[in-house]
């Protein structure tokens, strides 16, 4: 069964610092995504990869970066938290528009 | 930017009956696809429609497309406790683009 494996279901971090999120697929799926779902805002699109080191902006960059540095897996980099950033992140991969996205399980992200 | 619009927000309805949600969407499509998410975890996919087809089945799922309304509908037939989740719509833009934009959900309950 293909998989999307969040590193982190729970994470409590400080304003300030740099926060790694990790995804890694074993589906050898081309594209990968990151979402951020926050009540009454639905899920919005952060940042996707179609290739290694290949990266695009989704909705709302701001404040994020990531590292495509394997096929596998896929990392989104929070800088310097804050605490605006706390949301439930979302992982997810696919291997072209014709299928539809796997899911991890989440990370819920608390910035304090 | 939100495309996708669920409707209703939230249904509740005993097992046994059948639950439609509809989710109209604004630009055109090149497919569009509906997913499941239980509370606290990812979502699940459940079924892509592609933009030339009218409907499609999947289990006691049925989804049907209409492109001239801009709108699609997801009906879940004789529903259990288990389908108890939030349901999403997702539209895939024409050209090939491999993001998805999703609506805000539908919450649906299921009482036994």
């Amino acid at each position: 069964d293909v998989k999307v494996t969040q590193s982190s279901r729970y994470l409590v971090k400080r304003t300030g610092e740099k926060v790694f999120l990790e995804c890694v697929q074993d589906m050898d799926h081309e594209n990968m995504f990151w979402y951020r779902q926050d009540p009454g805002l639905g899920l919005r699109l952060i940042y996707f990869s179609y290739d290694v080191k290949m990266k695009e902006k989704g909705d709302i960059p701001e404040g994020y970066s990531v590292s495509r540095e394997k096929k596998e897996r896929f990392s989104l980099i929070l800088e310097s938290a804050s605490t605006n950033q706390t949301s439930m992140y979302l992982c997810a991969s696919r291997i072209d528009s014709f299928y539809g996205y796997t899911f991890g399980s989440g990370t819920r992200l608390t910035v304090v | 930017s939100q495309q996708g619009e669920e409707d209703p927000q939230a249904l509740s309805i005993q097992e046994g009956e059948n639950a439609t949600m509809n989710c109209s969407y604004k630009t055109s499509i090149n497919n569009l696809q509906w997913y499941r998410q239980n509370s606290g975890r990812g979502l699940v996919h459940l079924i892509l429609i592609r933009s030339n087809e009218r409907e499609k089945h999947s289990g006691r799922l049925r989804v049907t497309l209409d492109t001239s309304k801009k709108s699609s509908s997801l009906l879940i037939t004789a529903s259990r406790a288990a389908d108890t989740a939030s349901y999403f719509c997702a539209t895939g833009p024409p050209g090939g683009s491999e993001k998805l934009v999703f609506g805000k959900g539908t919450k649906l309950t299921v009482n036994p």
